[in-house]
């Protein structure tokens, strides 16, 4: 299975300072069609996830553009430009090019 | 708008079985595969498997080999995961998951149903 190990486990921040996450993979997320199979989702306290950015860098229908998505192969970066307080829960990423699906262990955000 | 609902939450004894629905609206049923993620309190998000309801065919993660079946009716466009000989481990919230697309592979998952709480205790 491939491994998705996110760092850090939890971030503290200040509304209006930026925020980064990292998840790297046990392996190479490329596909041979060139697109690579990263997600990145956010559950907020009581919800269920919630997709923010596909295939790396593209952000979804509604998500905010201070959400981005950056890597390649096995590292991979999320990052929140200037974070609100309705960023605040858990984010995770999750590769999609071998099942089983499998998911970063977590990385929860909070704002001080 | 897509929407998933999921059925209500369940209480099971040691060694019973759970089978939890999720009825798709908004979306043609056989053009997505589904995907079904659990979540323990306070733990993340596994996922267990997935059917293509255009092929009928279900992909199930090794670990619930065996235990797990995942069906899809088109006819009421709902999906079904049966979890069978349950543990008191198995105690989580059963999400379902749309598909971007008709494969589980490379595709994101949204929407998520809102959740249906198995609890497993004696």
């Amino acid at each position: 299975d491939i491994v998705l190990t996110q760092t850090p486990l939890s971030l503290s921040v200040t509304p209006g300072q930026p925020a980064s996450i990292s998840c790297k993979s046990s392996q190479s997320l490329l596909h041979v069609d060139g697109k690579t199979s990263l997600y990145w989702y956010l559950q907020k306290p009581g919800q269920s996830p919630q997709l923010l950015i596909y295939e790396v860098s593209s952000r979804f229908s509604g998500v905010p553009d201070r959400f981005s998505g950056s890597g390649s192969g096995t590292d991979f970066t999320l990052k929140i430009s200037r974070v609100e307080a309705e960023d605040v829960g858990v984010y995770y990423c999750m590769q999609g090019i071998h099942l089983p699906l499998t998911f970063g262990g977590g990385t929860k955000v909070e704002i001080k | 708008q897509v929407q998933l609902v999921q059925s209500g939450a369940e209480v099971k004894k040691p060694g019973s079985s759970v089978k939890v629905s999720c009825k798709a609206s908004g979306v043609t049923f056989n053009s997505n595969a589904f995907s079904w993620v659990r979540q323990a309190p306070g733990q993340g998000l596994e996922w267990m498997g997935g059917i293509i309801p255009m092929f009928g065919t279900a992909s199930y993660a090794q670990k619930f080999q065996g235990r797990v079946t995942i069906t899809a009716d088109e006819l009421s466009t709902t999906a079904y995961m049966e979890l069978s000989s349950l543990k008191s481990e198995d105690t989580a919230v059963y999400y379902c998951a749309r598909a971007g697309g008709y494969h589980l592979l490379l595709n994101w998952l949204d929407p998520w149903g809102q959740g249906t709480l198995v609890t497993v205790s004696s």
